[in-house]
């Protein structure tokens, strides 16, 4: 059963903690993405990477980081420089530039 | 940063209604795709059209594309309350796919 898998679905943090989010596809696919999702909102660009070991940074990489040292594996960390970081994350892979994107089912990470 | 930008921000209609959505963009592109998401869960591909494509369906779903106007509209016909979600464009940009906005749509029973 081919796809992309997040864990944990629910994910909560204490100030000051940094935290991974796992993300892994079976697709072989070469790109993959971070998105952050805010209530309402639309998708804003963390990381993507192209291929193994490198990436780049989207639109809001400030407060992340980011590895890809296997094809099928491409982990968040929200460090605690991150200002904001409640919210949901979403990891997606795509197989050429212009095909559909496959999005994994989110993590939900929760500051208290 | 954004390219596409969806109108309406939310929709709210009864079964049955036919409900279009449309998404504006800035610059050239080779192909528009539109994405569909229910609430709490990931992002799931609908439809993808080419840029020399004016017209492409799916089933109950209807997607036009103007390039001269940088616009495309998803046209959900016969609408069922189980397509209450956010729909959201997404055009190719240089290495990565560039969201927009996205449409609330609420389909009453």
């Amino acid at each position: 059963d081919g796809g992309i898998t997040q864990s944990p679905k629910y994910l909560f943090r204490k100030e000051g903690q940094n935290v991974t989010l796992s993300c892994e596809q079976n697709l072989n696919h070469d790109a993959m993405y971070w998105y952050r999702q805010d209530p309402g909102q639309g998708l804003r660009l963390i990381y993507y990477s192209q291929i193994v070991n490198d990436f780049q940074k989207g639109d809001i990489a400030e407060g992340y980081s980011v590895s890809r040292e296997k094809k099928e594996s491409f982990p968040l960390t929200v460090t605690s420089a991150q200002k904001n970081p409640t919210a949901f994350y979403l990891c997606a892979s795509i197989a050429g530039l212009g095909d559909t994107q496959y999005f994994g089912p989110g993590t939900r990470l929760t500051v208290l | 940063s954004q390219q596409g930008e969806e109108d309406p921000q939310a929709l709210s209609i009864q079964e049955g209604e036919n409900a279009t959505m449309n998404c504006s963009y800035k610059t050239s592109i080779n192909n528009l795709q539109w994405y569909r998401q229910n609430s709490g869960r990931g992002l799931v591909h609908l439809i993808l059209i080419r840029s020399n494509e004016r017209e492409k369906h799916s089933g109950r779903l209807r997607v036009t594309l103007d390039t001269s106007k940088k616009s495309s509209s998803l046209l959900i016909t016969a609408s069922r309350a189980a397509d209450t979600a956010s729909y959201f464009c997404a055009t190719d940009g240089p290495d990565k796919l560039i969201f927009g906005t996205g449409t609330r749509l609420q389909v009453f029973p």
